[in-house]
């Protein structure tokens, strides 16, 4: 079946520091792929979407690219700030549900 | 436009009770998923309703049952409470859940069970 695989947490970084956290996906068919954040006690807000192949998502300095011939969608910031520090997942849309990632939690110090 | 909103937001029951979980979506959205939430198993889909239908359910025992009412709004229901239940009930609208829609998602409620 379809799945996500997303690289495994905490990841902690200083602040201004480039982010990558990596996110792979095994579907079939061309599903839309997703990142998704978590704050502490919050539900899940949408971060950026890519619908089709060599689609860029991109919000509040983040972005990712939907790569069919690696079956990957990895997020990138540039520089992250303290108020980035959350837990973000990597989904799939696939038969009318979100198939997820395991989550990356991400820790960012002053 | 309101958001999607669930309650309660916190519940403590007991083992073999039951729980009544609500969410009411977006406006206008007429497809709702719930998701359970735990530190073990992460983000599990439950079930997906459209129009009154359901037309999607996750691999979960028969305990855990939905409906979804004329104006959209949603109910899960877990009946005979398992220590495992305990979790984070996510419950997310989308005008219809087609793939490259956004699922907006609520706060959640909180089940506690002892």
């Amino acid at each position: 079946g379809d799945s996500v695989t997303q690289m495994e947490g905490p990841v902690t970084l200083s602040e201004e520091a480039f982010l990558t956290i990596n996110c792979t996906y095994t579907a079939t068919g061309y599903p839309s792929l997703f990142w998704y954040v978590q704050y502490p006690g919050e539900g899940l807000q949408l971060l950026l979407k890519a619908t089709k192949a060599d689609d860029k998502g991109s919000n509040k300095g983040f972005e990712a690219t939907y790569r069919k011939e690696t079956t990957s969608f990895h997020l990138e910031k540039g520089s992250v700030q303290v108020s980035d520090s959350a837990v973000y997942f990597c989904a799939l849309n696939s038969n009318y549900q979100l198939i997820w990632g395991a989550g990356t939690k991400l820790i960012i110090k002053p | 436009k309101a958001g999607v909103t669930q309650t309660p937001r916190y519940l403590i029951k007991t083992r073999g009770q039951q729980v009544t979980l609500s969410c009411s979506p977006i406006s206008g959205h007429r497809s709702v998923s719930w998701y359970q939430q735990t530190p073990g198993q992460g983000l599990q889909f439950l079930f997906e309703y459209f129009s009154e239908t359901q037309r999607n359910k996750g691999n979960f025992p028969g305990r855990f049952s939905g409906r979804q009412f004329s104006n959209s709004r949603s109910e899960m229901n877990v009946s005979t409470l398992e220590l495992g239940d305990s979790a984070l009930y996510l419950c997310a609208s989308s005008l219809e859940s087609r793939t490259q829609e956004t699922q907006y998602f609520g706060p959640g409620t909180r089940l506690l069970v002892l």
